[in-house]
């Protein structure tokens, strides 16, 4: 089955505490990317990346990293996190190209203390 | 620079009545656009998706959405919902040259009985 898989999908951390939210995809597709879901702000991008080795800023980058060592994964790092970091993270991917359809993870709802 | 507009954050419906989900957009060129519904807990989903043609598309779960160039919207019908259609849904546009997709705030529907 064609998924993008998220870990975890559920988590509460202190602030400072480096975590890692994992990502997925067996779709064999170049471009992913992290998206963060705010109420009354819709779906903005943190990162993407075109390719293996390849990533860029999204709209809202600052206190995430990203890496993009094999095709299939693309986690999301927060190296010292803060309250202004809770809300619900999703992972997607696409085949690269215009009006291409993105698939989404679950999403991992992160509360940071 | 690429954005959209859902005026609605939420709308309540009575089962087997219609739904319209408001969407106008921004956008340089010729525009792609999607539908995406979020159920409870879940990842998007992919509704349906306009690139050019027919300007009235057919997706999932008997949705459909009209595209008018004029008024810049994507508007989203449905002639009779049930009660699995609450839910939040996204419109989209895009992907840009770096293949973003800009999302709107987003609606929430909510189904009486």
């Amino acid at each position: 089955e064609a998924q993008v898989t998220q870990n975890p999908r559920y988590l509460i951390t202190v602030t400072g505490k480096k975590l890692t939210v994992t990502c997925s995809q067996n779709m064999n597709h170049e471009y992913m990317s992290w998206y963060r879901q705010d109420p009354g702000l819709g779906l903005r991008q943190i990162y993407y990346s075109m390719n293996v080795e390849v990533t860029d800023k999204g709209d809202v980058p600052e206190g995430y990293k990203v890496s993009r060592k094999e095709k299939r994964n693309f986690p999301l790092i927060l190296e010292s996190p803060s309250p202004n970091q809770t809300s619900l993270y999703f992972c997607a991917s696409s085949v690269p190209g215009q009006g291409t359809e993105a698939f989404f993870g679950q999403g991992t709802r992160l509360t940071v203390v | 620079a690429q954005s959209v507009t859902q005026p609605d954050i939420h709308i309540t419906v009575s089962e087997g009545a219609s739904l319209e989900l408001r969407c106008n957009y921004s956008y340089g060129a010729t525009p792609y656009l999607f539908w995406y519904v979020q159920s409870p807990g879940q990842g998007l989903q992919l509704l349906l998706k306009y690139f050019s043609g027919d300007t009235l598309v057919q997706g999932i779960k008997g949705f459909e959405a009209e595209f008018k160039r004029s008024q810049s919207s994507f508007n989203l019908r449905k002639p009779s919902v049930h009660w699995s259609d609450a839910a939040e849904y996204f419109c989209a546009v895009g992907p840009s040259n770096d293949y973003k997709l800009s999302f709107g705030a987003g609606t929430t529907v909510t189904v009486r009985a």
